[in-house]
């Protein structure tokens, strides 16, 4: 495709159900990475891929979050029991560059979680 | 781990004038400086960014610039136009991690 997609764009849950977050990154991107971005913060990162390995994914806030990527190209973050302080944009982004290389991070437009 | 912090948190302008936002990182390691422009509801956008090999880059109405041994990174925008309006962030990428850590943000307003 021609950029990050992500879906769906709003979810809105009551607490204590599970969600599920999909991207899409551009096609032949080798990192993913999700960040979560509360209202009016700057995105704090969550967990990235290479390829379908998991290589980090100190930023996930409880082991309630999940994250995987296994075919290395579409990536699903998981919420289980959500909780009000889950609700938050979750950002997507792909970079055509290996990890540890500095590349352009493409961002998608985001998934709103509503936590009611 | 790394830490971004950013000033300041809401700068507003007048139509023509500059605009400067801050950045200060702690990790000596971090090699990678990107700036990214936020809109309302949409998804952030690099603008600029700079490597560490390098003092300052420009990019028509936009500049970079980074001091490497105060730990220290500027944006530079001038001639704002009221496009230009945003939330601006910054970001680092550490030499011994894979993500960027991004600042607060500043939301930029420029005043026709």
């Amino acid at each position: 495709g021609a950029g990050v997609s992500q879906s769906p764009r709003y979810k809105v849950a009551k607490r204590g159900q599970d969600v599920a977050l999909r991207c899409d990154p551009i096609s032949g991107h080798v990192s993913l990475f999700w960040y979560q971005q509360a209202l009016g913060q700057g995105p704090e990162f969550l967990t990235y891929f290479q390829n379908e390995a998991q290589l980090d994914k100190s930023g996930l806030p409880s082991d309630r979050f999940f994250a995987e990527r296994p075919e290395g190209s579409v990536s699903t973050l998981k919420i289980q029991r959500t909780q009000q302080e889950d609700s938050a944009v979750y950002l997507c982004a792909s970079s055509l560059a290996p990890i540890r290389a500095t590349g352009e991070l493409f961002f998608g437009e985001g998934s709103r979680l509503t936590v009611l | 781990g790394e830490n971004v912090e950013q000033h300041p948190s809401t700068l507003s302008v007048q139509e023509g004038d500059s605009a400067v936002i801050k950045c200060t990182y702690s990790d000596s390691a971090s090699n990678y400086f990107p700036w990214y422009k936020q809109e309302l509801g949409k998804r952030p956008q690099l603008i600029i960014d700079i490597r560490s090999n390098v003092g300052e880059k420009k990019d028509q109405r936009i500049a970079v610039t980074l001091n490497k041994t105060a730990k220290h990174f500027s944006l530079h925008i001038t001639e704002t136009q009221p496009e230009d309006s945003a939330v601006y962030f910054c970001a680092a990428k550490g030499g011994s991690q894979g993500n960027l850590i991004f600042g607060k943000g500043t939301k930029l307003s420029v005043k026709p």
